[in-house]
């Protein structure tokens, strides 16, 4: 079974600029999360899908961070314009149902995105 | 305030010691997780814990969940290189939809 793929791997951009992520989950998982991870601590969850609509996006900086997962499959992250704080791991998860009782989740590798 | 606290932050042992990791809260959680992320992954998941006292193991790994389903820990016995990475915990927020993680505690095992 093929898992979480994301992309890029690495990015590294000025800030100011826009950058994009894109994540491709597993085969009928209806539920995708975008987190952000500092150097050495746990992942923040960003935004939480549910197919394709939002289920929690209260913790997304909608001032420069952008999400969507048209047809319910594929999903991107948008950056616009990125902050030298920024710079982070950002994982792509999915998982087969909503969260109860330890459903679990399936990450990618992650995008490490640095902000010069 | 962080949901989960995890102890220590670093952890740096020789190969064959023993160790034990911690995560409180001062919530209640219908289960935990943990997660193990080796550098340049992301994170697996390693067991869940649904009951209160509960005791799972994962040969040399040894998981609880506390009597009051507040906290846990992760015990490993005679550690390896491999067991290096990042351990987490994690639970389900009250609406049961979105996976909030701790910091993590990290480990380092050296030969």
């Amino acid at each position: 079974e093929a898992g979480v793929a994301q992309s890029p791997r690495y990015k590294i951009i000025e800030k100011r600029q826009s950058v994009a992520f894109w994540c491709n989950p597993i085969s009928g998982h209806a539920t995708l999360y975008w987190y952000q991870q500092i150097l050495g601590q746990g992942p923040k969850l960003l935004i939480q899908f549910q197919n394709n609509g939002v289920v929690d996006d209260s913790q997304l900086p909608k001032d420069r961070f952008s999400a969507e997962r048209l047809k319910g499959v594929d999903s991107t992250l948008k950056i616009q314009p990125a902050k030298l704080e920024d710079s982070a791991v950002y994982l792509c998860a999915s998982s087969l149902g909503r969260g109860h009782r330890g459903t679990e989740a399936f990450f990618g590798q992650g995008t490490r995105l640095t902000v010069v | 305030t962080q949901l989960l606290e995890q102890s220590p932050q670093f952890l740096s042992i020789q190969e064959g010691e023993n160790l034990t990791v911690y995560c409180n809260s001062s919530s209640v959680f219908s289960s935990l997780q943990w997660y193990r992320q080796e550098p340049g992954e992301g994170p697996v998941l390693l067991v869940t814990v649904v009951t209160g006292g509960e005791v799972k193991k994962l040969k040399r790994l040894t998981f609880q969940f506390g009597d009051a389903r507040k906290d846990s820990s992760l015990h490993i016995t005679a550690a390896q290189p491999g067991d290096t990475g990042l351990y987490l915990c994690a639970v389900y927020n009250r609406a049961g939809t979105a996976l909030i993680f701790g910091k993590g505690t990290t480990l380092s095992v050296s030969s």
